[in-house]
């Protein structure tokens, strides 16, 4: 079964800043790879998702994420956050059994 | 489109009895639920998979029995917490496959069960 590792647990930024969070993931086959974001209080939405092609992925709300598969990766960017970007922001992984892994989480507090 | 509700969203329950969550596709059929348990401040764990029609397929560790899920119709899929202890406390969140698209999950808003 697949795996998924995010490396930061609880990032800080200013507003402006720019951010990167890292994803890695375990498995053999092919994938299809997810962000989601949690709101405070609210359910998940997604962010944004890689099926095949080009694998620089544009998502809502100016996020962007980079698949690199001899990396096994897929780090979520954004150029400039904002307050409202302050949320739990989950990597997930799905492989050819059609169940969805999710990787524990990063927090992003941005400060105004 | 693609919506997924979840009813209810909060409910308390004594220790011993049992509850029943209900995870509804709006505008979709859904061939495929999930059935995750989120802890506070963690990621989603998967608890089971269910296709309409057949039984669920539960995650090693997830007590089949405890946690009883029906996905009885294209639109609709129950869990219900048997003999709910306070360790069952926790938020669980539904998810649902539309049947023409395999690749992509709408999630439910969640439930959050607290067992007292």
């Amino acid at each position: 079964a697949q795996s998924v590792s995010q490396h930061n647990h609880h990032v800080i930024l200013s507003e402006a800043a720019s951010l990167e969070l890292g994803c890695n993931y375990s498995y053999g086959g092919t994938v299809n790879l997810f962000w989601y974001v949690q709101y405070p209080g609210q359910h998940l939405q997604l962010l944004l998702k890689y099926f095949s092609g080009d694998p620089l992925v544009k998502g809502i709300k100016g996020f962007e994420a980079e698949f690199i598969k001899s990396k096994f990766s897929f780090n979520l960017r954004k150029p400039s956050v904002q307050w409202s970007d302050t949320a739990e922001y989950f990597c997930a992984v799905k492989g050819n059994n059609n169940d969805m892994r999710f990787g524990a989480g990063t927090r992003l507090t941005v400060k105004p | 489109g693609a919506v997924v509700s979840q009813h209810p969203s909060w409910v308390i329950c004594k220790s011993g009895t049992s509850v029943k969550i209900e995870c509804r596709s709006l505008d979709f059929q859904a061939t495929t639920m999930f059935w995750y348990r989120q802890f506070p401040k963690q990621s989603l764990m998967l608890m089971a998979t269910s296709n309409e029609g057949s039984k669920a397929t539960y995650e090693q560790g997830v007590e089949k029995d405890k946690f009883l899920i029906n996905h009885a119709s294209l639109t609709l899929s129950t869990l219900t917490v048997t003999s709910a202890h306070p360790e069952d406390s926790s938020f669980y969140i539904c998810s649902a496959t539309p049947g023409t698209m395999a690749y992509e999950q709408y999630f439910g808003p969640g439930t959050r069960l607290t067992v007292t």
